[in-house]
């Protein structure tokens, strides 16, 4: 049972270069989204997506793009990485519906961007 | 709007001693609630979860009841453990399935 794969788990990028956040889900769940961690902060959602070629932005999604081209895939792409954007990342998944229920994570991408 | 309030921490435990991390929200309409857990190095699993008013989701001898009155969800656990230390997030889903989470509470159980 693979679940939610993020792929890498651990990335150092310059501040400009633009980089391809991976997150694979094999459980058929429409919904998938992108969080950030940052320490006394919580998660704080970048953007998710309902279903394939439908996406919608978060609580923080400047910098970062998305794309659902297939139910199973939902990348994150920073285009010019910048400093604040040094985090760790997960990747969730889940089914949608009222009584469902849980969310699915990954088990993190840790970005530094120097 | 949607938000989540929890006690910060660390909180710092004997083993077998008492929890309770305090955990409120702020919602429209009816949400879910749900408490996860992190373990060092790992992502979020989900700890338990509570769907309407009056239930109680309980897990690995950890309980929290869901209480619209007081819009709270707090996490108790009558006798905590060494492997219990982890971070503790308290979150909610709304009727259009987007999650708030609260800031997380570092637990710390010393032997």
């Amino acid at each position: 049972n693979a679940g939610v794969t993020q792929t890498p788990k651990f990335q150092v990028l310059k501040t400009g270069q633009s980089m391809t956040l991976q997150c694979a889900q094999d459980m058929n769940h429409e919904y998938m989204s992108w969080y950030r961690q940052d320490p006394g902060m919580g998660l704080r959602l970048i953007h998710y997506s309902v279903g394939a070629g439908i996406t919608d932005q978060g609580e923080v999604p400047n910098g970062y793009n998305v794309s659902r081209s297939t139910t199973e895939d939902f990348p994150l792409r920073l285009l010019s990485a910048a400093p604040s954007q040094t985090s760790v990342y997960f990747c969730a998944s889940s089914r949608r519906g009222v009584d469902t229920g849980e969310l699915f994570f990954g088990e993190g991408s840790r970005l530094t961007v120097l | 709007g949607n938000s989540v309030t929890q006690m910060e921490g660390p909180v710092t435990l004997s083993e077998e001693a008492f929890l309770t991390i305090n955990c409120t929200y702020t919602a429209t309409g009816y949400p879910s609630l749900f408490w996860y857990v992190q373990y060092p190095g790992e992502g979020l699993q989900l700890l338990l979860k509570a769907t309407k008013a009056d239930d109680k989701g309980s897990n690995k001898g950890f309980e929290a009841t869901y209480r619209k009155e007081t819009t709270s969800f707090h996490l108790e656990k009558g006798s905590v453990q060494v492997s219990d230390s982890a971070v503790y997030f308290c979150a909610l889903k709304n009727n259009f399935n987007k999650f708030y989470f609260g800031s997380g509470t570092k637990l710390n159980v010393k032997p």
